[in-house]
């Protein structure tokens, strides 16, 4: 079984949309949760960690379910500079240092 | 704003030669990785490094790689014997302390022919 699965979408969505994107992730015991942005050939930038109570950035909302062990990320009012890949970041324990990556969801934002 | 230096930006090298990926970690960080990305695939870890030695390493990181932090700036990652499978984007990171946000540099594009 996969650390951490998201759906590789595409989605395509049109400017001012919402988009909630999900991940799942394996180990019960994760302590750490992170949404990272990645554009075409290039690194992957933190967008926002997740915290237990939830948290909001702006147009970005992040959650966590513990029971269920999944995170989300949602995005109101799209923009087309939110094209990017969306990757969920797990940590799987609060000794280890090791990030499992998620394959990435694929958002395209159409005028 | 910090950020994680990588250099090359890319590098073409032939099946067989070794190679060094160079990168210069955020100055106040104290855990070092590296990653890599196969075209269209995921981002996977190879390595974590801390306090000079190797904290963590993959399945991947095998006796052909190999990390050092050769002063107090540089952090790299060297290939003895590149194949062709090595072709990937290497991503160095680092980060202030355990399970905290992970800041990447802009990559190395390596091409083993």
């Amino acid at each position: 079984r996969k650390e951490v699965e998201q759906d590789p979408g595409p989605f395509n969505v049109p400017e001012g949309a919402t988009v909630a994107f999900n991940c799942t992730y394996s180990n019960s015991a994760s302590q750490s949760f992170f949404w990272y942005r990645q554009d075409c050939r290039k690194e992957p930038k933190l967008l926002m960690s997740v915290y237990s109570s939830g948290n909001e950035d702006g147009r970005f909302t992040a959650q966590l379910n513990r029971a269920s062990q999944y995170i989300s990320l949602l995005i109101r009012d799209s923009k087309l500079s939110d094209s990017a890949t969306y990757l969920c970041v797990v940590i799987p324990t609060n000794t280890g240092n090791q990030f499992y990556f998620g394959t990435g969801t694929s958002l395209t934002v159409i005028p | 704003e910090p950020e994680v230096t990588q250099t090359p930006s890319h590098q073409v090298t032939q099946m067989g030669q070794e190679v060094i990926l160079r990168c210069v970690p955020i100055s106040n960080h104290l855990y070092f990785y590296w990653y890599r990305q196969i075209l269209g695939q995921k981002v996977e870890f190879l390595v974590s490094f801390y306090n000079n030695e190797i904290s963590e390493k993959s399945e991947i990181f095998d006796d052909q790689f190999s990390v050092e932090r050769p002063d107090g700036s540089n952090f790299t990652l060297k290939i003895r014997s590149t194949k062709l499978e090595d072709s990937a984007m290497y991503f160095c990171a680092s980060t202030h302390g355990v399970a905290t946000e992970a800041f990447f540099g802009q990559g190395t594009r390596l091409t083993v022919v």
